[in-house]
């Protein structure tokens, strides 16, 4: 089955600065990446997703980059907000492609400092 | 209504006591999901309706319950439950059954178990 591992488990940086966060999967049949958001006391909430065929999706301040060869996949934040303060869950499927239900990782706890 | 409403917020209940949680959508998703989640840890799977069949129970104890009445509707009932099962509980649900059509999450209920 599929294991997702997530780092940092820990990310501080100043307002207006740039946050990455990198997950790596060890199913290299999985074809679907989600991030989730998970502000204090809140629901889990989608915020981005990217699908094998492409290596790159953009949102506004937010970005997901994919390395299916290096089996990898992160989340870049740009020009942090306080509100972007949360914990980032990476996913993926737990059988091959995108089948299954998602796996997630163990969380990155983002603190942005005004 | 693009939401997914859990209910009660907040429970606390003893040992020995019978409670319910409910969770509801009306997005037309027909598979729907229970996650658990510790503080500081990821959402964990406890079980998948799929078309309003149980179609995966991820080694739960029985105390713990789940059942789906509807399309709509999924509940979780509680029983004789431990002070290790307070936690945050999550429904979520998505409009097929596999990962890819991501996932929307209810607010949860916080139980308190005494």
């Amino acid at each position: 089955g599929e294991n997702v591992e997530q780092h940092p488990s820990t990310l501080s940086v100043q307002e207006g600065d740039s946050a990455v966060i990198k997950c790596t999967y060890s199913d290299s049949a999985s074809n679907y990446f989600p991030w989730y958001k998970q502000e204090l006391g809140k629901r889990p909430q989608l915020i981005i997703d990217i699908r094998s065929n492409v290596g790159e999706k953009k949102d506004q301040r937010i970005a997901v980059t994919l390395n299916k060869t290096a089996k990898h996949f992160s989340l870049h934040i740009t020009e942090t907000q306080p509100e972007d303060s949360a914990v980032y869950f990476c996913a993926a499927p737990t059988s091959g492609g995108s089948q299954g239900n998602l796996i997630f990782g163990k969380g990155t706890k983002l603190s942005v400092k005004p | 209504d693009t939401e997914v409403t859990q209910t009660p917020k907040h429970l606390v209940m003893g040992m020995t006591n019978k409670k319910s949680l409910k969770c509801e959508q009306h997005m037309g998703h027909r598979a729907m999901y229970w996650y658990k989640q510790k503080a500081k840890k990821p959402p964990e799977l406890m079980f998948v309706y799929s078309y309003e069949k149980l179609s995966i129970n991820e080694s739960v104890p029985s105390r713990f319950s789940p059942e789906c009445p509807n399309s709509s509707l999924l509940n979780l009932h509680l029983h004789a439950l431990q002070p290790e099962d307070s936690a945050l509980y999550l429904c979520a649900s998505s409009q097929g059954r596999w990962a890819n059509y991501g996932y929307t999450f209810g607010s949860g209920t916080r139980l308190t178990v005494v």
